[in-house]
């Protein structure tokens, strides 16, 4: 069973903050890591992805990726009271036809 | 910006009614995807559609669940005999290459 496993949450920060949203997947043959951000009653919309053990920056966001410990993460700079939302971790295999979902981690960012 | 389109945005019908859920994939996108969310859940992966057959598909991907692409542009998701607890968001999802899977804006289906 290929599991995404996040914390549910609430993760509450304030204006301004960096907020830290953790994700570990159970699937070692998994290649390719997502973030999506996903408002209530919308679809997930991408806002990153990450293929390399490393960091990858995008604006105030930056996903970490350790293949080793099957830990991926987003770091949220300067949070927004509009980047709260819930935010899904997701994981494909080593065809890309797949995509495993976490049940998200829901972000509040207080003004 | 090209956009995955999913008809109709509501769906509701009864137990053991057939439903099709329709979805335009971006158009040159070569990999088609349909996913489920039952409310305050996690999105479920159901099945994935490349050069005209599936590629793969979940457990929960059993045989009252099938996918076509009927012409150039179309690809749906039919549910023969629907459940109770086949009502949820279905979300249709396209790529290509690498690139990340965009998804379409749902179709919302309750099964009464």
């Amino acid at each position: 069973q290929k599991e995404v496993e996040q914390n549910s949450g609430p993760l509450s920060v304030p204006e301004g903050a960096i907020a830290s949203l953790n994700c570990t997947y159970s699937d070692r043959g998994s290649q390719s890591f997502f973030w999506y951000r996903q408002y209530s009653g919308k679809s997930p919309e991408l806002i990153m992805f990450i293929y390399s053990n490393g960091d990858k920056e995008d604006g105030r966001f930056t996903a970490q990726l350790n293949k080793a410990s099957q830990y991926v993460s987003l770091l949220i700079r300067d949070s927004q009271p509009s980047d709260s939302a819930t935010y899904l971790c997701a994981v494909t295999s080593y065809n890309n036809n797949d995509m495993r979902f976490g049940a998200g981690t829901r972000l509040t960012v207080k003004p | 910006e090209p956009e995955v389109t999913q008809t109709p945005s509501h769906q509701v019908t009864q137990m053991g009614q057939e439903v099709i859920l329709r979805c335009v994939p971006i158009s040159n996108h070569l990999y088609f995807y349909w996913y489920r969310q039952i409310l305050g859940q996690k999105v479920e992966f159901l099945v994935s559609f490349y050069n005209n057959e599936i590629s793969e598909k979940s457990e929960i991907f059993d045989d009252q669940f099938s996918v076509e692409r009927p012409d150039g542009s179309n690809f749906t998701l039919k549910i023969r005999s629907t459940k109770l607890e086949d009502s949820a968001m279905y979300f249709c999802a396209s790529r290509t290459g690498r690139e990340t899977q965009y998804f379409g804006p749902g179709t919302r289906l309750l099964v009464l």
